[in-house]
């Protein structure tokens, strides 16, 4: 089993260009989610999904749209990228107490 | 917002040594992790705690969900180099909510 796998590791951006960070797991869970990590702030919730076709908004929302098209994937994009967004993005799907299994994030910079 | 605060933020210990990281609410969650994290990887999973009181044990790390369920800590007998990292906790607050709160994590340094 892989688990949790992102795409792409590595990303530059300039401002208001535009991306799409992919995740997949092959554990069958129902429940994925989207974090940013930053220095200081910790994990913060940006989307998570209950479910295919369901999306949700978490703590920092804003700029960043998602889509759950199928049980496995979960899709994370940025329309107009800000260098705000700079930062680590962790995808994760969770099991029975919700706990969370993680992929290896995608270090995105926003110049 | 379900707060969980975890202390100390820092920790520069020699190896061999014992330390203890705590992780506290004023909310009571139905179910509570412990993860590690290294530089540059996602956070592992070391270990779900479901019922109050309850201790786990992993080879030399023992955690402890309080009686109540808003806290928990995390020990580590004969901390080894290879124990550096940051250690967070997360918790499912009571209710079935689908969302985990994580705690600010705490930055571990084993000196050799």
């Amino acid at each position: 089993n892989a688990g949790v796998t992102q795409t792409p590791k590595f990303r530059v951006l300039k401002t208001g260009q535009s991306m799409t960070l992919l995740c997949a797991q092959d554990m069958n869970h129902e429940y994925m989610y989207w974090y940013r990590q930053d220095p200081g702030m910790g994990l913060r919730l940006i989307h998570y999904s209950v479910g295919e076709g369901t999306t949700a908004k978490g703590e920092v929302p804003d700029g960043y749209n998602v889509s759950r098209l199928k049980k496995q994937n979960f899709l994370l994009g940025l329309e107009s990228a800000a260098p705000s967004q700079t930062s680590v993005y962790f995808c994760a799907s969770s099991g029975y107490y919700n706990e969370q299994f993680f992929g290896p994030g995608t270090r995105l910079t926003v110049l | 917002t379900q707060l969980l605060e975890q202390s100390p933020q820092f920790l520069s210990i020699q190896e061999g040594e014992n330390l203890t990281v705590y992780c506290n609410s004023s909310s009571v969650f139905s179910s509570l992790q412990w993860y590690r994290q290294e530089p540059g990887e996602g956070p592992v999973l070391l270990v779900t705690v479901v019922t109050g009181g309850e201790v786990k044990k992993l080879k030399r790390l023992t955690f402890q969900f309080g009686d109540a369920r808003k806290d928990s800590s995390l020990h580590i007998t004969a901390a080894q180099p290879g124990d550096t990292g940051l250690y967070l906790c997360a918790g499912t607050p009571s209710g079935g909510y689908q969302k985990v709160t994580f705690g600010t994590g705490t930055k571990l340094q084993v000196i050799p």
